[in-house]
């Protein structure tokens, strides 16, 4: 069974600063990776993807990252109350485009 | 833009009753597509998953089953529902070849 593991949270950020969460998977063979946002009674919205090693920006959001270790991690700058959500972090996990999500990390920016 | 539709957005249906959950996707041929669940306060699970008409894949065996009549329609349904079906019915879609998956907008099933 391949897993997708992430702090379930909650994650408390003073508005204004950087929220970091944290993302690793079992299947090294991984090669797509995904951030989505859900607020409470939605349905999940993609954020960021990632590809390939490193950083990806995108606004406010920054995505990173590492094959070796397998971690992906996403970093909100700037949090605001309306980046008040739970962040599901999703690989990809076969030719189909299946995707394995984590459980998400419940994210609270307090003003 | 491609657009994804989900009807029925809230449903309540008695132990023992039928489903249909309809999905249709706009502005885009040949999509993959995905039905998952969300039971209250977990992950999301992938049920079935479509490239194709006609063709079906399912990931985990229950009383549920997928169709998908025309291209861009993916229907979820069950003869006779338990009390563990409720939850939040999600569907997606993918363009054939890309990674990313888009979510519609969801059903929220209540079974009593």
């Amino acid at each position: 069974q391949k897993e997708v593991e992430q702090n379930s949270g909650p994650l408390s950020v003073p508005e204004g600063a950087i929220a970091s969460l944290n993302c690793t998977y079992s299947d090294r063979g991984s090669q797509s990776f995904f951030w989505y946002r859900q607020y409470s009674g939605k349905s999940p919205e993609l954020i960021m993807f990632i590809y390939s090693n490193g950083d990806k920006e995108d606004g406010r959001f920054t995505a990173q990252l590492n094959k070796a270790s397998q971690y992906v991690s996403l970093l909100i700058r700037d949090s605001q109350p309306s980046d008040s959500a739970t962040y599901l972090c999703a690989v990809r996990v076969d030719s189909w485009g299946k995707l394995q999500f984590g459980a998400g990390t419940q994210v609270v920016v307090t003003p | 833009s491609q657009t994804i539709h989900q009807w029925p957005a809230t449903l309540v249906q008695p132990v023992g009753s039928p489903l249909s959950l309809e999905c249709t996707v706009e502005g885009t041929s040949n999509p993959n597509l995905y039905w998952y669940r969300q039971a209250a306060g977990r992950g999301l699970q992938l049920l079935f998953y479509s490239v194709g008409i006609g063709q079906i894949s399912s990931e985990v065996p229950q009383n549920l089953s997928a169709s998908r009549p025309q291209d861009r329609q993916f229907i979820l349904s069950s003869k006779k529902l338990l009390l563990s079906d409720s939850g939040f019915y999600l569907c997606a879609w993918s363009g054939q070849g890309a990674n990313e998956q888009y979510f519609g907008p969801g059903t929220r099933l209540t079974v009593t």
